[in-house]
């Protein structure tokens, strides 16, 4: 059975840090892993899409980066803002229809 | 990209009451969605996978005569939440992939008092 486990759980930086966030999974056979934000009380944002053939993807400030063999993404955000804070969500796609499994997510808090 | 709209956003029942959530596919036709389900401070479980033209799939645990899917187009799935209790309320919410990728729904936010 497929876990996903996100680490840290919860993680403060003052303004002007680099985000690291890390995701981890138990079963390398995966379609793609995609990150996501979800703000309080909302629904998802997807940031990015990493299919199983690929090793990362950036887009502006976001790096994702993927390790099949290792079991593992990172989820990079550089110089991290403010309007940065939500909890990022790894999620595990199992196949091509959009089944997906997350992990738990990792709250960031940006401060001023 | 794809636009999953999912109805209403918010909603506050009588307990023994039905609640219907929508999901629907804008701009693409989707023959599976997903319902995943949230509760405060965890992370979305998967509840069913909704088949076009076909019963949903349930999740271990998950009980089908509570939760009701109805996937009747290829654009619209809905979930019915029969007889809700206090410990329905949850956070729902709904996906539906293009061929790349799983794109979700606003979420509903149900409370049964």
């Amino acid at each position: 059975k497929q876990e996903v486990t996100q680490i840290p759980a919860a993680l403060s930086v003052p303004e002007g840090e680099n985000l690291v966030l890390n995701c981890s999974f138990t079963d390398s056979a995966i379609y793609n892993l995609q990150w996501f934000r979800q703000d309080p009380g909302k629904g998802l944002t997807s940031l990015l899409l990493i299919q199983s053939s690929q090793r990362e993807q950036t887009s502006g400030r976001l790096n994702a980066s993927l390790d099949k063999s290792s079991g593992r993404s990172t989820l990079y955000i550089a110089a991290s803002q403010p309007g940065d804070s939500a909890t990022y969500l790894c999620a595990v796609g199992f196949d091509s229809w959009g089944k997906l499994q997350f992990g738990a997510g990792t709250q960031v808090v940006v401060t001023p | 990209g794809a636009v999953v709209s999912q109805h209403p956003s918010r909603v506050i029942c009588k307990s023994g009451t039905s609640v219907k959530i929508e999901c629907r596919s804008l701009d693409f036709q989707a023959t599976t969605m997903f319902w995943y389900r949230q509760f405060p401070k965890q992370s979305l479980m998967l509840m069913a996978t909704s088949n076009e033209g076909s019963k949903a799939t349930y999740e271990q645990g998950v009980e089908k005569d509570k939760f009701l899917i109805n996937h009747a187009s290829l654009t619209l799935s809905t979930l019915t939440v029969t007889s809700a209790h206090p410990e329905d309320s949850s956070f729902y919410i709904c996906s539906a992939s293009t061929e790349t990728e799983a794109f979700f729904g606003q979420g509903t936010r149900l409370t049964v008092v």
